[in-house]
């Protein structure tokens, strides 16, 4: 069973201040996903990684980056963070090798920016 | 840019009836289309997909469908059951830079009352 953990369930955090989230997964997948959810805008992706230390833009990119240091973990890093940051967010992953294989999601993490 | 549309937003139903949840898609090049179920409270989980090579899937109660002429697919939840009550999305999976990544739709809160 794949499972996807994410390192805080909510978070709360001031404006200006660095944010980290941090997302694991165990069963060895090549490709992991973040992306952040918002009422009637559904699941928009922020960053996405096909191999360790590789990363690409998603979407919506701006305001964030990403660390990838290790195949199993992908971390998602707010730089300076605002209030139009506070968010659900979504870490995923998903076995290499075409657009067919399952997508697995973490649990989220609610962020909220003060 | 590449988008789905997903209608409608919210749906009421009674136990029992069926629901249909419809969405459109931009890219031409689409070739996978999941759909995700996501509880209150909990993760996005696969529920059912299709390929592009295919007209129609079905998994007891649930089924997909795909217009690849139209750009649009459907999912059809019959005999539904309060358990049913979740937000779902659609999804098309684009290529982009060599990469395939998901495109979702904003989503369907469907409500079934016993």
């Amino acid at each position: 069973d794949v499972k996807v953990t994410q390192s805080s369930r909510y978070l709360v955090k001031r404006t200006g201040e660095k944010v980290f989230l941090e997302c694991v997964q165990d069963m060895d997948h090549e490709n992991m996903f973040w992306y952040r959810q918002d009422p009637g805008l559904g699941l928009r992706l922020i960053y996405f990684s096909y191999d360790v230390k590789m990363k690409e833009k998603g979407d919506i990119p701006e305001g964030y980056s990403v660390s990838r240091e290790k195949k199993e973990r992908f971390s998602l890093i707010l730089e300076s963070a605002s209030t139009n940051q506070t968010s659900m967010y979504l870490c995923a992953s998903r076995e290499a090798g075409g657009p067919y294989n399952e997508q697995f999601f973490g649990p989220g993490t609610r962020l909220t920016v003060l | 840019g590449e988008n789905v549309e997903q209608h409608p937003s919210t749906l009421s139903v009674q136990e029992g009836d069926s629901a249909v949840i419809k969405c459109t898609y931009s890219d031409s090049a689409s070739n996978y289309f999941p759909w995700y179920k996501q509880e209150l409270g909990k993760r996005p989980q696969l529920i059912i997909d299709i390929r592009s090579n295919v007209g129609e899937k079905k998994d007891q109660r649930i089924a997909v469908t795909l217009n690849k002429t139209a750009k649009h697919f459907s999912l059809h939840i019959t005999e539904t059951q309060p358990e049913d009550s979740a937000v779902y999305f659609c999804a098309a999976s684009r290529e982009s830079g060599g990469y395939n990544k998901l495109i979702f739709g904003a989503g369907t809160r469907l409500a079934v009352h016993p």
